[in-house]
């Protein structure tokens, strides 16, 4: 168990529609990171939120937002959806260093119907 | 273009083996992580490494930073080492997400 929670699970929705996925990390860590693994692409990192305010920004879609609340968990929204939205979402979460190593929740398996 | 490259891409090994999976990376890249996606998944750190050798258990990682490559070794593999196993590397800065290579699937057989 790496401390860091995802939720839901699992998530079937239609095209067009909106959804929120959760991430609370480890306790005590100030990063958060967003990354998408589907079939084609792999795992891309998505964006990251330091301590409430973005730090970086990936292959993140205009569709895609996220937030890092004050109590540090984040939450990813995916809107508009489409059937290639379809893929595990990741978050991890670190202390604050750049370098070092990253705690990963258990995914959050999104089919787009 | 910063980016990663593993290989092979599938393993397929006798229980017991020893097994080698390599990583290559661009320049820039100060840190290089592996990690370990499990058949359901979940997606477990294993090592990150910016020079040297780690080990842990029956998994040793090195890197040669001259080189840009690292190598993952598992020895006497197991069934349950079956796995994805992942390099990403870490660039320099502030950003720390990291940029990953597409896998290998590593399947020991009994």
């Amino acid at each position: 168990d790496s401390g860091v929670t995802q939720t839901p699970k699992h998530l079937i929705t239609a095209t067009g529609q909106r959804v929120t996925l959760r991430c609370s990390p480890r306790s005590g860590d100030l990063s958060v990171y967003w990354y998408q693994q589907s079939l084609d692409q792999g795992l891309q990192f998505l964006i990251q939120y330091y301590n409430g305010e973005e730090r970086a920004k990936g292959n993140i879609l205009e569709r895609f937002s996220a937030q890092q609340f004050p109590d540090l968990h984040s939450e990813l929204n995916l809107s508009s959806l489409e059937l290639g939205d379809s893929a595990l979402y990741f978050c991890a979460s670190t202390r604050d260093r750049a370098q070092e190593t990253q705690y990963f929740g258990p995914g959050t398996r999104l089919l787009v119907l | 273009k910063n980016e990663v490259e593993q290989s092979p891409q599938n393993l397929t090994a006798q229980e017991g083996e020893f097994i080698t999976i390599n990583c290559s990376y661009s320049v820039g890249i100060s840190a290089l992580h592996w990690l370990q996606q499990h058949p359901g998944g979940g997606i477990v750190s294993l090592f990150m490494l910016s020079s040297g050798k780690k080990k842990h258990g029956r998994l040793i990682a090195t890197i040669n930073i001259q080189e840009k490559h690292s190598s993952l070794h598992i020895t006497a593999s197991h069934p349950r080492d079956s796995a994805v196993y992942i390099c990403a590397g870490n660039y320099g800065g502030s950003q720390g997400n990291l940029i990953f290579g597409k896998g290998t699937k590593l399947s020991v057989k009994p």
